[in-house]
């Protein structure tokens, strides 16, 4: 079974940084697109980014852009959400999430999730 | 980007009944990647349906998606007690995927 380990969550002050990791494994990493998604508490899911398999296309929801970054080592299967410049509002539990393809398709399989606190 | 729009809001049913789920997109969504997925409390979210009618590995035939273009639909045809959940609905069909603000079904 799919298996998908994400870490590095925890509580950061406004305007820190933060690398989230994830952990893959039971499958062949490097044929597969990722996303990372998230859920503030209590709120609905939200989609923050995606990898294909070979690096060549990223892609970021506007209220991420230009200050978390996405990318991957297939070698290690493992992928990354570094987050910089970070607000109360991205404050919620990260997914880590495999699509069903290369390219950004439906999610397939989940990890548990790891919670992501910006406070002061 | 494809706005969802998921209605309604809160379904209070009874074990044994019939849920109708709607998700309507902002436009068209291509090829009708629109996909399912249930999400219970402190758990990640499942995959339901994909493709908008498409059963995932190991998904009861009591769940059914249907619709095409901008309207689609969740049926649960017969509730069972484990049914009852938060579901969301996700396009697929561009780069930047989105999801609905999901439809609680609860217990009556």
């Amino acid at each position: 079974q799919v298996q998908l380990v994400e870490s590095g969550g925890g509580v950061v002050q406004p305007g820190g940084s933060l690398r989230l990791s994830c952990a893959a494994s039971r499958f062949t990493f490097s044929n597969y697109g990722i996303h990372w998604v998230r859920q503030a508490p209590g709120k609905g899911l939200e989609w923050v980014a995606f990898i294909r398999s070979d690096e060549r296309n990223k892609y970021y929801a506007d209220s991420v852009k230009g200050r978390f970054t996405i990318s991957r080592d297939n070698s290690k299967n493992t992928l990354y959400l570094q987050m910089n410049s970070l607000r109360t509002e991205d404050t919620a539990v990260y997914y880590c999430a495999k699509s069903d393809s290369a390219g950004p398709g439906y999610v397939d399989y989940w990890g548990q999730g790891i919670l992501v606190t910006v406070s002061s | 980007e494809s706005v969802l729009t998921q209605s309604p809001g809160t379904l209070s049913l009874s074990p044994g009944e019939r849920a109708t789920l709607s998700c309507r997109a902002s436009q068209s969504v291509s090829s009708n990647y629109l996909a399912w997925y249930q999400q219970k409390p402190g758990q990640a979210p499942r995959l339901l349906i994909y493709g908008a009618s498409s059963r995932a590995t190991g998904i009861p035939d009591r769940f059914s998606g249907s619709g095409s273009g901008t309207d689609f639909t969740l049926t649960i045809s017969r509730l069972e007690p484990e049914d009852f959940a938060v579901y969301y609905c996700q396009q697929y069909g561009s780069s930047l995927l989105t999801f609905g603000g999901g439809t609680k079904v609860e217990i009556k």
